[in-house]
């Protein structure tokens, strides 16, 4: 059974530092990893999805990297900015099992 | 493109009553699925659908919840009787057919039981 950890449970950060996440999953045999934001009151925003043939996928000012063997993968937020505050979520593979998530809070 | 839209956006209702959630997904999503988030936690997988043949429903307490999905578009879940500790968002998520495909979520419906 696939259990997921994500470190740190919040965060708090001033505006234009670079941050990481940290999600830990216990079944390595997966096809993918999805990393998704969620706003208040609102759904998952799906940011990166890296296969398992990959080690990293970019978009914009975040990086995903995934360690497959290791069963850990991180997200990199460069220069963060208020309109990043939200909950973020990873969630190994294609039957997805989420962490509780890391709630960031970015103050300008 | 239209995203998941998900109906109604807040339930409330007492313990033992029932209730109904729907759910149309992306136009051309052959995979829907159902998510239950109690406050705090991640969401958990309920039920999948390909096309209109249950995947997945390993997750969903049978006793109480039912899902269907007729001719592989809209979906319903339902609840009855409801319990406290259903009071939850239900979250519905769609994706195209394959392994590597990103899931697209509605902004789920807020359910407190009274």
């Amino acid at each position: 059974k696939q259990e997921v950890t994500q470190i740190p449970a919040a965060l708090s950060v001033p505006e234009g530092e670079n941050l990481v996440l940290n999600c830990s999953f216990t079944d390595s045999a997966i096809y993918n990893l999805q990393w998704f934001r969620q706003d208040p009151g609102k759904g998952l925003t799906s940011l990166l999805l890296i296969q398992s043939s990959q080690r990293e996928q970019t978009s914009g000012r975040l990086n995903a990297s995934l360690d497959k063997s290791s069963g850990r993968s991180t997200l990199y937020i460069a220069a963060s900015q208020p309109g990043d505050s939200a909950t973020y979520l990873c969630a190994p593979g294609n039957k997805l099992v989420f962490g509780a998530g890391t709630i960031l809070r970015v103050k300008s | 493109e239209a995203g998941v839209a998900q109906s109604p956006r807040y339930k409330i209702i007492e313990k033992r009553q029932s209730v109904a959630f729907w759910c149309n997904p992306i136009s051309g999503h052959a995979t829907l699925y159902w998510y239950q988030q109690i406050l705090g936690q991640g969401p958990k997988l309920l039920i999948q659908f390909q096309n209109n043949g249950v995947v997945d429903d390993s997750q969903l307490p049978k006793d109480r919840f039912s899902a269907e999905r007729l001719k592989g578009v809209d979906s319903t879940l339902k609840i009855q009787p409801a319990k406290l500790e259903d009071s939850a968002v239900y979250l519905c998520a769609s994706s195209p057919t394959g392994s590597n495909q990103p899931q697209h979520f509605g902004d789920g419906t807020r359910l407190s039981i009274l």
